[in-house]
């Protein structure tokens, strides 16, 4: 199993572009997650997803969206990329709805 | 306002326990206790978790105290590898979108 795999692993953006992060994983888990993380700081929800075509905001919600249209795939998009979205994006799946969360290697965004 | 408190950096010896503590003295009687660990920019990776009994798996231990106020996970010989920031977080079972990964400890592995 390759788990949770996340693409593009860097990405530069201009201000205003807009782009979107790829999350996928093989381990047929109903619950996935969006996580932001700022340097030398924790985790933040972005987004989480309980199963294909339901999706709910976590706490940093402004300025991404997603989807669900399967189990496997949960992207994440961003529209009108602002420096402020510069950070590493973490994507992450659980079989259900515990704190035992499997992550991806992390996708880095600088936006400029 | 932050549920756990955790010292921000830690130095342990290569081959000896590491013992790192977590402070939770709101917990509540039906949240448990999460221990993640985050290698050098890598994703978190779960390491164990605990409700109210001592815990142990391949990769550590958790104590919990009896008041359940405060824990400590123990990597029993700790190696390079082991050099990580370490997130001990508090949350309901059922609720993986309520972890929240605060500041951590920076744990350093010296040879």
């Amino acid at each position: 199993n390759a788990g949770v795999t996340q693409t593009p692993k860097f990405r530069i953006l201009k201000i205003g572009q807009s782009m979107t992060l790829q999350c996928t994983q093989d381990m047929n888990h109903n619950y996935m997650y969006w996580y932001r993380q700022d340097p030398g700081m924790g985790l933040k929800l972005i987004y989480y997803s309980v199963g294909a075509g339901i999706t709910d905001k976590g706490e940093v919600p402004n300025g991404y969206n997603v989807s669900r249209s399967t189990t496997e795939d949960f992207p994440l998009r961003l529209e009108l990329a602002a420096p402020s979205q510069t950070s590493v994006y973490f994507c992450a799946s659980s079989q259900s709805n515990t704190g035992e969360l499997f992550f991806g290697e992390g996708s880095r965004l600088t936006v400029l | 306002d932050a549920k756990t408190t955790q010292p921000p950096s830690m130095d342990c010896a290569e081959g000896r326990a590491a013992n790192l503590p977590c402070n939770h003295s709101t917990i509540s009687g039906n949240e448990y206790v999460y221990w993640y660990r985050q290698i050098h920019s890598q994703g978190p990776q779960y390491i164990i978790h605990g409700l109210k009994n001592n815990e142990t798996n391949e990769m550590a231990s958790l104590i919990i105290t009896e008041d359940r106020k405060s824990s400590t996970l123990i990597l029993p010989h700790a190696t390079l590898r082991d050099t990580a920031v370490y997130y001990c977080i508090v949350s309901l079972l059922n609720a993986g979108n309520m972890l929240t990964f605060g500041g951590g400890t920076r744990l350093m592995v010296k040879p």
